[in-house]
């Protein structure tokens, strides 16, 4: 089992650029969840799909934040523009029933 | 709302000791699971252990194991002789147990040095 595949694992971008981070679930996983830590603010959850469907969204920043789930086993989330407040650690975590909680390396983004 | 808090910003313990991390938490549910990940500098977040709100046994993971009080929400894990590469950020995390997966809610973290 591969595990939570993400890419890219780094990411420095100019302010103003769009950027995408990509994620790949476990085999056999239903859920995906996108969360986003800074020392700030620790670990949030930004979005998270069941069987495909965005299920809440309500910690997505802003609308320059977008995320897709164009089948089951891959999600994308989207920077549109980027903004030197996005450099964060992005996660992506994978779960099915009674199995919870599996993450990925992450990626750092680093806006400048 | 639930939520998860860690008292306990940073602690060391010296290797082949024992050391105690503390999390309580706050939910108005009877079903659920609570977690333990472990955070190394290369930002992965790792599963240390997982308990079942509805089981009454501790679980166990080799050198880890928690104190899991139901009636209090408290959830405290025990590390045992303690090797440097536990040296590491630990969060306590929270989900609800239903029908369909549901996000964790995590703690601000502690942060652990183990001392040669």
């Amino acid at each position: 089992d591969a595990g939570v595949i993400q890419s890219p694992r780094h990411e420095v971008t100019e302010m103003g650029q769009e950027v995408t981070l990509r994620c790949k679930l476990i085999s056999g996983h239903n859920s995906l969840f996108w969360y986003r830590q800074t020392m700030m603010r620790g670990l949030e959850l930004l979005i998270y799909f069941n069987n495909n469907v965005p299920i809440d969204d309500s910690g997505m920043p802003e609308d320059r934040f977008s995320a897709k789930m164009p089948n089951a086993s891959f999600s994308t989330l989207k920077i549109q523009p980027s903004e030197p407040r996005d450099s964060a650690v992005y996660f992506c975590a994978s779960s099915s029933s009674g199995l919870k909680g599996y993450f990925g390396p992450g990626t750092r983004l680093t806006v400048l | 709302a639930q939520t998860v808090t860690q008292s306990q910003p940073e602690m060391s313990v010296q290797e082949a000791e024992t050391v105690t991390l503390s999390c309580t938490y706050d939910t108005s549910e009877n079903n659920y699971y609570l977690f333990w990940y472990k955070q190394p500098p290369s930002r992965q977040m790792i599963l240390v252990i997982r308990q079942e709100a509805y089981k009454q046994q501790n679980a166990t993971e080799n050198r880890f194991s928690v104190n899991f009080q139901k009636a209090a929400k408290s959830f405290s894990l025990k590390i045992s002789d303690s090797q440097l590469g536990d040296t590491a950020m630990y969060f306590c995390a929270f989900t609800r147990r239903n029908s369909g997966n549901t996000p964790l809610v995590f703690g601000k973290g502690t942060r652990l040095s183990v001392i040669a």
